[in-house]
């Protein structure tokens, strides 16, 4: 089992539609938890983060945690095309080390 | 405010040979991170330095080794290169080990 895993896509929604990207970790430790945007060619750069149960909103952006059933997940409402990218989820283990899951395509 | 800087950003080298590779960060910033991104496998850890000590290691092999110096610049060092090796090497700093990453550009590393 991997210790973040991503559906590795590609996600294709409407323009103006919600994509819903999803994350499962192993690592009940975890703390912290980050959803990274990174466009073809570039370098990954911090969309979203959060650290406790339930929803986080940030404009069209709302992460969601539930550490229960070790999952995380990025809503993007009102999806655009510049939002195609792959979406990397991150968790920070109890040892402080950032693990990567290997990112979902999403197409608009 | 200046972003985290790797050179180089691109190179070819040879099976067998060895590279190094600098990062420089975010002034202010105290950690510094090492990535390895391949289509196939993603973003896997190397290793991540504070104050000039390695705090956490990932699962590569010996040949792939790092240090930091006084000024919180970093480099990374792969020795006997393999065609495996060939990835883009991501490099990242944070003020301190919680919170948020900030990536260089990365330097793109062909082995042949």
């Amino acid at each position: 089992q991997k210790e973040v895993e991503q559906n590795s896509g590609p996600l294709s929604v409407p323009e103006g539609a919600i994509a819903s990207l999803n994350c499962t970790y192993s690592d009940r430790g975890s703390q912290s938890f980050f959803w990274y945007r990174q466009y073809s060619g570039k370098s990954p750069e911090l969309i979203m983060f959060i650290y406790s149960n339930g929803d986080k909103e940030d404009g069209r952006f709302t992460a969601q945690l539930n550490k229960a059933s070790q999952y995380v997940s990025l809503l993007i409402r009102d999806s655009q095309p510049s939002d195609s990218a792959t979406y990397l989820c991150a968790v920070q283990t109890g040892t402080y080390k950032y693990i990567f899951g290997t990112g979902t395509r999403l197409k608009v | 405010k200046a972003g985290v800087t790797q050179t180089p950003r691109y190179l070819i080298k040879t099976r067998g040979q060895q590279v190094t590779l600098s990062c420089s960060p975010i002034s202010g910033h105290r950690s510094v991170s090492w990535y390895q991104q391949t289509p196939g496998q993603g973003l896997q850890f190397l290793f991540e330095y504070f104050s000039e000590t390695q705090r956490n290691k990932g699962n590569f092999p010996g040949r792939f080794s790092g240090r930091q110096f006084s000024n919180s610049r970093s480099e990374m060092n792969v020795s006997t290169l393999e065609l495996g090796d060939s990835a883009l090497y991501l490099c990242a700093s944070s003020w301190d080990r919680a919170g948020e990453l900030f990536f260089g550009e990365g330097s793109r590393l062909t082995v042949l």
